[in-house]
């Protein structure tokens, strides 16, 4: 299995504008995770799906920022518009469960937004 | 009281040498416990699973202190490729997983 993956793999925007980050997870994996981490606030949970559904978004920093699964393979993070406090490595992750498998993280997303 | 803390560190380590660090909890009820290894600019990686009292992985141990609520991790004969940041994770019985902030660890030759 070529593990999660995750696209672009560096962003760099202006203010203002829309970003789309993209997630392919593990196939099998019920559930899919979008972390953002910055050094002043660590790893933080963004949103988390099970079986496409959205299940806890209460990290979902505010309404410029929106996550959708369409199907089990594939989930998008967007930010509409962005600022330059978004500016982080967003990350995706899948796992087989919530509580009793490990997280397999993608290689993560550089965003810059200037 | 955050829901999991870790000692941010860094800990430096001479190399060959021991190190251990914490990871408190205050959900009681947790069953799960992990340690992921992150290194710089790369994503987390699962480092080792604990489910009873503890686990044990070559130079990695791992031990679990449900009365204290802690867990550790202890890396014997430290390598220069130990250096990294150390990330627990205590999946909770409900609500929102968590992860530590992340112990940094500095192995020097």
């Amino acid at each position: 299995d070529a593990g999660v993956i995750q696209s672009p793999r560096h962003e760099v925007t202006e203010m203002g504008q829309e970003v789309t980050l993209r997630c392919k997870p593990i196939s099998g994996h019920d559930y899919l995770f979008w972390y953002r981490q910055t050094m002043m606030r660590g790893l933080e949970l963004l949103i988390y799906f099970n079986n496409n559904v959205p299940i806890d978004d209460s990290g979902m920093p505010e309404d410029r920022f929106s996550a959708k699964m369409p199907n089990a393979s594939f989930s998008t993070l967007k930010i509409q518009p962005s600022e330059p406090r978004d500016s982080a490595v967003y990350f995706c992750a899948s796992s087989l469960d919530l509580r009793y498998n490990e997280q397999f993280f993608g290689p993560g997303t550089r965003l810059t937004v200037l | 009281r955050k829901e999991v803390e870790q000692d941010p560190g860094p800990f430096n380590v001479p190399e060959g040498a021991t190190v251990a660090f914490n990871c408190t909890y205050s959900n009681s009820a947790s069953q799960s416990f992990f340690w992921y290894r992150q290194d710089c600019r790369k994503e987390p990686k699962l480092l080792m699973s604990v489910y009873s009292s503890g686990n044990e992985d070559g130079r990695f141990t791992a031990q679990l202190n449900r009365a204290s609520q802690y867990i550790s991790l202890l890396i014997r004969d430290s390598k220069l490729s130990d250096s990294a940041t150390y990330l627990c994770v205590v999946p909770p019985s409900w609500g929102k997983l968590q992860f530590g902030a992340g112990t940094q660890v500095v192995v020097t030759p």
